[in-house]
């Protein structure tokens, strides 16, 4: 079975400074990748999702991540943070082969202090 | 074009009870999919139905039902509410296989 970990429960960053959001997986053949965001009291937002194809991929709010096969790794970097990004984070992944279950990982709370 | 919409947004519900939850997929959409969110187990997959059959299914007693009509929109049952039961239930809706889920804002269920 498929399993997600996300390394930081909690990331505190200042306004307007970088932030990388680390998220590993468990190996497999055919890898679907995603991160998502929640708001407080609202459901998931799709970030950016990594099918096939390019290594680095770019998503909404200027938010990117990169798959790295080797290190079975798929952080979530975004280069300049605002107050509003502000949310939880979780990186998921399908398990199975035509499936449409996805495994979370525990996400990741980012605090932006101004 | 409108999301993924889900009815009640909040229930309040006692031991023992069952309920109801709703969820209207994205027009075109026909896999719905629902996740409960814990603040301890974070978020789980109960279920996932396309065109009215359940194609897969997560790690949850029998008390969890699910149905999915001709229009896609999917309903969930919890009979014999527990304290447990208490979380954030979110539906989720695709085209079909791997491709991404759109989520609803979900159904916050407290039980006492």
């Amino acid at each position: 079975a498929q399993s997600v970990t996300q390394l930081d429960s909690q990331v505190p960053v200042f306004e307007e400074a970088p932030v990388e959001l680390r998220c590993n997986y468990s190996s497999s053949v055919s890898v679907y990748l995603f991160w998502y965001v929640q708001y407080p009291n609202q459901g998931l937002q799709l970030l950016l999702k990594y099918l096939s194809g390019s290594t680095l991929v770019k998503g909404i709010n200027g938010f990117e991540a990169e798959f790295n096969k080797s290190q079975t790794s798929f952080h979530l970097r975004k280069p300049s943070v605002h107050i509003s990004d502000t949310a939880e984070y979780f990186c998921a992944v399908f398990e199975g082969q035509g499936a449409q279950k996805l495994v979370f990982g525990q996400g990741t709370r980012l605090t932006i202090n101004p | 074009k409108a999301g993924v919409t889900q009815t009640p947004r909040y229930l309040i519900k006692t031991r023992g009870q069952q309920v109801t939850l709703s969820c209207s997929p994205i027009s075109g959409h026909r896999s719905v999919s629902w996740y409960q969110q814990t603040p301890g187990q974070g978020l789980q997959f109960l279920f996932e139905y396309f065109s009215e059959t359940q194609r897969n299914k997560g790690n949850f007693p029998g008390r969890f039902s699910g149905r999915q009509f001709s229009n896609s929109r999917s309903e969930m049952n919890v009979s014999t509410l527990e304290l447990g039961d208490s979380a954030l239930y979110l539906c989720a809706s695709s085209k079909d296989a791997y491709n991404e889920q759109f989520f609803g804002p979900g159904t916050r269920l407290t039980v006492l």
